[in-house]
């Protein structure tokens, strides 16, 4: 069965520090892999994805990810953390052969401080 | 706006009533997909539809709710007779045409359902 961790319910960073947010997804084939960010009685936005290709994905705001099929993980990264990227943030993964559902891990709640 | 449209953004009924929530998908995006996000969880699928047809539902709950995808007009994601157990925020997303399945899936802000 597909699933994803995120093993991190809460990420606290200081402002201008860079920032890693964990995911490690277990899913049969390859998987196609995405974070998303979600503000306040907000919806899901978009962030950046893995199809194939470079193991390094650069997205968007300045978040970029590393793809390691090896420890099965695409952990979320950015060199320097803002206050404003303060949000819930989560890992999805669909396998790529049977479905078009998106499998979410429980989410990671990232807190820059100034 | 081109984005994905849900209404009402908030919801209050009482156990028993019904509950309906409107998705209207991006503009020239045919695939619909509903989630359900309990308090502190992540996203749990429900059901994918197309215009028309229900392509999979394996997460929607066996009895009470409902999707429908017609050929006009918003998809509505129906739950009958409403329990305390159903308050939470549905998101509605949906992708394009082509490749659905490498396409990021565009999320509405959401219904917040509240029962009383």
């Amino acid at each position: 069965a597909q699933s994803v961790a995120q093993p991190e319910d809460q990420v606290n960073v200081a402002e201008g520090n860079p920032l890693t947010v964990k995911c490690t997804y277990s899913v049969s084939g390859n998987p196609y892999l995405f974070w998303y960010v979600q503000y306040p009685n907000r919806g899901l936005q978009f962030l950046l994805k893995y199809i194939t290709g470079d193991n390094l994905v650069k997205g968007s705001y300045g978040f970029e990810a590393e793809f390691n099929k090896s420890q099965t993980s695409f952990h979320l990264k950015k060199p320097s953390a803002l206050v404003s990227d303060s949000a819930l943030y989560f890992c999805a993964v669909r396998a790529s052969y049977n479905t078009d559902k998106l499998i979410f891990g429980t989410g990671t709640r990232l807190q820059v401080f100034p | 706006n081109a984005g994905v449209m849900q209404n009402p953004r908030h919801l209050v009924r009482r156990r028993g009533q019904e509950a309906r929530l409107r998705c209207s998908p991006m503009k020239g995006h045919s695939h619909v997909y509903w989630y359900r996000q309990l308090p502190e969880e992540g996203l749990k699928f429900m059901v994918y539809l197309q215009k028309e047809n229900i392509i999979d539902e394996s997460g929607m709950p066996k009895e009470r709710f409902s999707a429908e995808f017609p050929k006009e007009g918003p998809s509505i994601l129906r739950i009958q007779q409403v329990v305390r157990g159903d308050s939470a925020a549905y998101f509605c997303a949906s992708s394009p045409v082509d490749s659905p399945r490498n396409q990021p899936q565009h999320f509405g802000d959401g219904t917040r359902l509240s029962i009383l």
